[in-house]
């Protein structure tokens, strides 16, 4: 089975530095991973995805690295700003049986100090 | 920015009721899903449907479950006899091409309460 698990559940970051946010999986079959911000009482916010057949994906202000040998994926976010204060969680998807399997991790809060 | 609609974005029912959640994916993607989130905890998968059929379900999406696409545009969640424990938010997202990306996107949720 797939298990996602995240390292930290509350990170606190002070405005302008960068964050790092992690998870773990456990499926070495994953090939899809995606990013997303849930800000309280809305629904999830894709953020950014990487495929297993890359290592490395950034965009604006967000890079996610995926390191396939330690089943490990990073989200880092460029100059934390207060408005990126948000519970972050990855999804791990699989493709299995012609049909594709998600699996969420449980979050880790993110809380920027102006 | 195309987005993806729900409604009702609250519902409250007595348990043992029917209940349908409805939502509107984004008009060209093919891939919709649900999923729910019981207060406080983690976003669960609970169905994929693509080419007018379930694709993948978890082990939450049991006979009491059903999604429909009626027409072109609607995808719809039924839960036929509300339990207690169906209280949570239910999210509908569509996955499809925007632009160069294909990106999932999450509709709004609908709060579902069972009394």
């Amino acid at each position: 089975g797939e298990s996602v698990g995240l390292h930290l559940p509350t990170l606190s970051v002070q405005e302008g530095d960068n964050s790092i946010i992690n998870c773990a999986y456990s499926n070495s079959a994953s090939d899809y991973f995606i990013w997303y911000k849930q800000e309280s009482g809305k629904g999830p916010q894709f953020i950014i995805d990487i495929r297993s057949n890359m290592d490395k994906r950034q965009g604006q202000r967000v890079t996610v690295l995926l390191n396939k040998t330690v089943k490990h994926l990073s989200l880092q976010i460029a100059a934390t700003q207060p408005g990126d204060s948000a519970v972050y969680f990855c999804a791990v998807l699989m493709n299995s049986g012609g049909y594709q399997k998600v699996t969420f991790g449980t979050g880790t809060k993110l809380q920027v100090i102006p | 920015e195309p987005e993806v609609t729900q409604t009702p974005s609250h519902q409250v029912t007595q348990m043992g009721q029917e209940v349908i959640l409805r939502c509107v994916p984004i008009s060209n993607h093919l891939y919709f899903y649900w999923y729910r989130q019981i207060l406080g905890q983690k976003v669960e998968f609970l169905v994929s449907f693509y080419n007018n059929e379930i694709s993948e379900k978890s082990e939450i999406f049991d006979d009491q479950f059903s999604v429909e696409r009626p027409d072109g545009s609607n995808f719809t969640l039924k839960i036929r006899s509300t339990k207690l424990e169906d209280s949570a938010m239910y999210f509908c997202a569509s996955r499809g091409t925007s632009g160069a990306q294909e990106t999932q996107y999450f509709g709004p949720g609908t709060r579902l309460l069972v009394l």
